[in-house]
């Protein structure tokens, strides 16, 4: 079965730099597009980010646009997500989610990694 | 981006008791649209997909319908663990988006 094992949240400064992991099994990983999706304390769902299975598309939310990359190791089916320049509008719990970038669904979900941006 | 809102934004119902949620869409997605139901300190899980297929593993008790802007999510007999916050998202235009949330509660 799919399974999707995050690391890397906690407690970073305004301004400051953390990087989420997810560990991905039980799919071809190699051969899926990835996303970072999140939610603030209390709200909604907000896509993040999505990279292609090749590595090299990438897409990002304007909100995040130029702060945080995303990338993957396909040789060890690893996902990651570099967040730069953090906001406290960025306090949320980040989900790793396979799933196209077009016309798909998003049926499995990581356990969820939260951060929070606080001085 | 594709907005989605969806009514009511809370509702409170009972065991047994038939329940609608509306989703809208700002353009037509086609059936791009599937529904999500989160609960309290756990990830989303996928309940419908593609406007009325169910997922995998879902209570037959769930259903959606629509297509273009207009959607629905109905469970026909509500029970105690369908008390939750759903969510609908749309794939039909990039990048991905959610509607805001319903709150179903007791």
């Amino acid at each position: 079965q799919v399974q999707l094992v995050q690391s890397g949240g906690g407690v970073v400064q305004p301004g400051g730099s953390l990087r989420l992991s997810c560990a991905a099994s039980g799919f071809t990983f190699s051969t899926s597009g990835m996303h970072w999706v999140r939610q603030a304390p209390g709200k909604g769902l907000e896509w993040v980010t999505f990279i292609r299975s090749d590595g090299i598309t990438k897409y990002y939310a304007d909100s995040v646009e130029g702060r945080f990359t995303i990338s993957r190791d396909n040789s060890k089916n690893t996902l990651d997500l570099q967040m730069n320049s953090v906001r406290p509008e960025d306090t949320a719990i980040y989900y790793c989610v396979p799933g196209d970038f077009w016309g798909g669904h998003f049926d499995s979900w990581g356990q969820g990694t939260l951060v929070t941006v606080s001085s | 981006d594709i907005q989605m809102t969806q009514s009511p934004s809370s509702l409170s119902a009972s065991v047994g008791d038939r329940v609608t949620i509306t989703c809208r869409a700002s353009q037509n997605i086609n059936t791009y649209l599937n529904w999500y139901k989160q609960k309290p300190g756990e990830a989303p899980k996928l309940l419908i997909y593609a406007a009325s297929a169910l997922q995998s593993g879902v209570p037959s008790r769930f259903s959606g319908s629509g297509s273009g802007t207009t959607f629905r999510l109905t469970v026909s007999s509500l029970q105690p663990d369908d008390f939750a916050t759903y969510y609908c998202q749309q794939s039909y235009h990039t990048p991905p988006t959610f509607g805001q949330g319903t709150k179903v509660e007791i």
